[in-house]
């Protein structure tokens, strides 16, 4: 089965700090993909990565990084010197081919707060 | 501009009465699916549709149906709404490459359902 866990619920912290968004998933594949997406506010759904699972190569975009580790089955994102802007809901997700089929399953997600 | 589109963005109906909420998509995407967003629980997708004509279901069908008569459009329909499909919907559509998971889902800017 395939399975995304996002333990944290929510988030606050103080505007500069830096924060760290948990994601580990469950899948028997071994070839699967893994996204985040930020749901700000407004509402829409804002992709932010992809990685597959050939690749763990951590990312960095800008303030964002990201932390795949297979061993552990986690995809962790940070932000550094969080910005109010960055207040939303993310989600992580997992992406399978299950019998020829997509299968694209989310965390509950974590909504982040950041305060001025 | 490449873009998936959902109308309407806010509905408000009576426990019984027909609705769709309509899906476009301007990629030539082959494969679309339909998912509810519900607090703590992150998306569930409820339906999916590999091609045209092709449709399956997802983890959450109960009380939905779908059609996928030409590429671009995947409506959602609701034969006979009742109070627990209050929530908020997402259409995405994808082209995988080759058949793999690899490309990141493209949302529409969901749509608010409350039903009364």
């Amino acid at each position: 089965a395939q399975k995304v866990t996002q333990a944290q619920t929510e988030i606050s912290v103080v505007e500069k700090e830096d924060v760290t968004l948990d994601c580990v998933y469950e899948t028997r594949d071994t070839t699967y993909y893994l996204f985040w997406y930020k749901q700000p506010p407004s509402g829409e759904l804002v992709f932010l990565i992809r990685r597959n699972s050939f690749d763990e190569q951590n990312e960095i975009s800008g303030r964002y990084s990201w932390n795949f580790q297979k061993s552990t089955s986690s995809f962790n994102f940070t932000i550094t010197a969080s910005q109010v802007v960055d207040s939303a809901v993310y989600f992580c997700a997992l992406r399978a081919l299950i019998q020829g089929a997509q299968k694209l399953v989310f965390g509950q997600g974590t909504r982040l707060t950041i305060n001025p | 501009e490449a873009q998936v589109t959902q109308n309407p963005r806010y509905l408000i109906t009576v426990t019984g009465k027909k609705l769709t909420v309509t899906c476009s998509q301007n990629m030539n995407h082959e494969y679309m699916s339909w998912y509810r967003q519900d607090p703590g629980l992150g998306l569930r997708q409820i339906y999916y549709s590999m091609n045209v004509e092709v449709t399956d279901k997802g983890d959450v069908p109960e009380g939905y149906k779908v059609s996928r008569k030409e590429k671009r459009n995947f409506p959602l329909i609701l034969e006979s709404p009742s109070p627990n499909q209050t929530s908020l919907y997402f259409c995405a559509s994808s082209s995988p490459h080759r058949g793999r998971a690899n490309t990141e889902a493209f949302f529409g800017q969901g749509t608010r359902l409350t039903v009364v």
